[in-house]
Order: C-alpha cells, then structure tokens, then sequence
C-alpha cells in the first residue's frame, strides 16, 4: 500500500509565527506533488502544487526533497484566518508506470490563535 | 461559472433504501472521482473514471456503485450493502489522472 504520512498536529501557533510541515511518502517513482487546504466541513481546495525546484507563493512556501522523499510547506506571518486542515497529495505511480490517482494524506490540523 | 457542483448537500436516508449523489462538472476534464470522508479522516478513493463509459474501483467500492455515461456527469449510488454509509462523499474532476483534481462541495449523507 502506497502511503502519504502527516503529523496531525494540531499546530496551535500564534498570529504572525512562522510554522512549517512535513509530509514523507513512500513510493519513489511519485511524480506529482500537492498541498491541499480543507476547512472544517468544506471540500479540500488546492493550495499549490509543488515542484522539484520548490515554489513560493505570497506567505507559503513548497519544497520537494526526492531523495528523503518528503515534502515540506513553510506559512510564514500566520493569519487567523490560515487556521485549517493542509492535505499532502501524492500522485501514485504503478509498477506499470502509469501516473495512477492522488494519495491524499490525513492531514494536518492548524490552528492560530489572536 | 465553471465548477464542480454535488447534490444535494445534505441527505438523509433510512437503512436498506438504496440513495444516488449527484455530481456534474462542466470543466471539460476527462478524470473523475468519488471519495468518502469520515470524521477526522482523510479521504478514501471510492471509484474513478478516467473517460467516459469506464470506471474502476478504488480502496473502497464495497457497497457503492456508479456510472459514466457523459464526460460531465458521475453519479454514486450508495447501496444497502454499504454497512456504514453515514459519511461526507466527495466528488472530484481532473483534466487527466494524477493531474490536479478540483473538488465539490460535497454531500452530507445521514442513514437512520
């Protein structure tokens, strides 16, 4: 069973703190890569998709380190309102090399408080 | 508007009745999918469908069954067999499998 492992937190930071998470996964031929953000009782809404040179976008950053494959996401200055579930995705590859379906994580649980 | 859009959002059924959810996306993506969300769990691949007339199951297609007879339509039948089907499903498109996938709203099915 190809598998996409979170902490599930929560992560009770404060406003303005700088909070990462990590994400491992397990199947090496994984190809794509994505953060997903899910709040309570709301469909999962893609956040960024996450490339091999990594990506920023505004206060969140994305990193892909294949070789220990996992994959971080930095939320720098916390808002209130980032207080939510973050899905890591991963794209299962098969043994016959066909991209396969995502593999959602479980997610982890942030919360910032005032 | 184009968008994903799952009916309806709330459901309540008695056990043993057989209940379709709707989903209709009008995005011109080829993938589809239904996932099953359980309270703080992640999500869990019911069935998908890559093109129209073709579908596979997923982790857990115990109990469901669907059908792909338009590319814009995908709907999920929850049978009787389903021993728990009290959950929150999820319908999601993609231009291809392993592509991004965009979500519905999701609906909400209660089994009293």
């Amino acid at each position: 069973r190809k598998e996409v492992e979170q902490d599930p937190g929560p992560f009770n930071v404060p406003e303005g703190a700088t909070v990462a998470f990590n994400c491992t996964y397990s199947n090496s031929a994984s190809q794509s890569f994505f953060w997903y953000r899910q709040d309570c009782r709301k469909e999962p809404k893609l956040l960024m998709s996450v490339y091999s040179s990594g990506n920023e976008d505004g206060r969140f950053t994305a990193q892909l380190n294949r070789a220990s494959q996992y994959i971080s996401l930095l939320i720098r200055d916390s808002k209130l309102s980032d207080s939510a579930t973050y899905l890591c995705v991963v794209n299962n590859i098969d043994y016959g090399g066909s991209q396969g379906n995502l593999i959602f994580g479980k997610g982890t649980k942030l919360s910032v408080k005032p | 508007d184009g968008g994903i859009t799952q009916s309806p959002k709330y459901l309540f059924r008695k056990e043993g009745q057989n209940v379709t959810l709707s989903c209709e996306q009008n995005l011109n993506h080829d993938a589809m999918y239904w996932y099953r969300q359980d309270p703080g769990q992640g999500l869990r691949l019911i069935y998908y469908s890559q093109i129209v007339n073709d579908f596979q199951k997923g982790d857990i297609a115990e109990g469901y069954s669907v059908s792909r007879e338009k590319k814009e339509s995908f709907p999920l039948t929850v049978t009787s067999a389903q021993k728990n089907p009290t959950a929150f499903y999820l319908c999601a498109s993609s231009i291809y499998a392993a592509d991004t996938q965009y979500f519905g709203p999701g609906t909400r099915l209660t089994v009293l």
